[in-house]
């Protein structure tokens, strides 16, 4: 199995809702990342997980708040977005980190979240 | 985040090669990789350089040198299903990804 499950696919929320993005692997997987996509522009990295434990949080905003329950789940919990957070949320994984790197990211198809 | 720089947009026609140029910051870099985006999908590994050189992977070859910052993927014998965005990945710091500008490719009959 070499995928990466990410749901919902669409999303649509409010800027007082609560919502949670999902993302799966049995890869094996012990990195995890959560990216972030406008129209037209490269992926951003938000959030990398390692071993379960957040190792980057590249200054994202408090209203974004990953969570690692397991090795090989991976949410992300929105609250009190803005509209300029609607976007393509792209979930990815990668071998462990201490079996060397072969500069591969897996990436789930996304999910596309709209913020009214 | 770390800035990863690449043509904007490169047309060529089918049967061609084409090659498709990044350059990037060297503070922390351990690697690049290469990945092809299709409008309205997820991002797809073709390739990566660890080491200086070339790498090839069908009718894919990509290429680091880390003395000039710079890497390319060529892409040989065009198709027009290769029409897609293409994103160089440099990996720092270990398992850090940051992905450069991108590059729309346009493949022409």
């Amino acid at each position: 199995d070499t995928e990466v499950t990410q749901t919902p696919k669409h999303l649509v929320m409010g800027m007082t809702n609560k919502k949670s993005l999902k993302c799966e692997q049995h890869m094996g997987h012990r990195a995890m990342y959560w990216y972030k996509q406008k129209a037209k522009k490269p992926p951003e990295l938000m959030f990398v997980y390692s071993y379960e434990k957040l190792s980057i949080n590249e200054s994202v905003p408090s209203r974004f708040s990953p969570e690692c329950p397991n090795s090989s789940l991976l949410n992300l919990h929105l609250h009190a977005l803005q509209p300029e957070d609607s976007a393509l949320y792209l979930c990815a994984s990668s071998q462990e980190p201490d079996r060397g790197t072969t500069g591969e990211l897996f990436f789930g198809e996304g999910s596309r979240l709209t913020v009214l | 985040g770390q800035s990863l720089e690449q043509p904007s947009e490169v047309t060529a026609v089918e049967g061609a090669i084409v090659q498709i140029n990044c350059t990037y910051q060297t503070s922390g870099f351990y690697g690049l990789s290469w990945y092809q985006q299709h409008d309205g999908g997820a991002p797809t590994f073709l390739s990566y350089n660890g080491l200086d050189g070339l790498e090839e992977t069908g009718r894919f070859s990509s290429f680091l040198s880390r003395s000039d910052s710079y890497g390319y993927l060529l892409l040989q014998e065009l198709q027009m299903k290769d029409s897609a965005s293409y994103f160089c990945a440099g990996e720092y710091n270990f398992n850090k990804f940051y992905f450069g500008s991108g590059t729309k490719l346009n493949v022409k009959p």
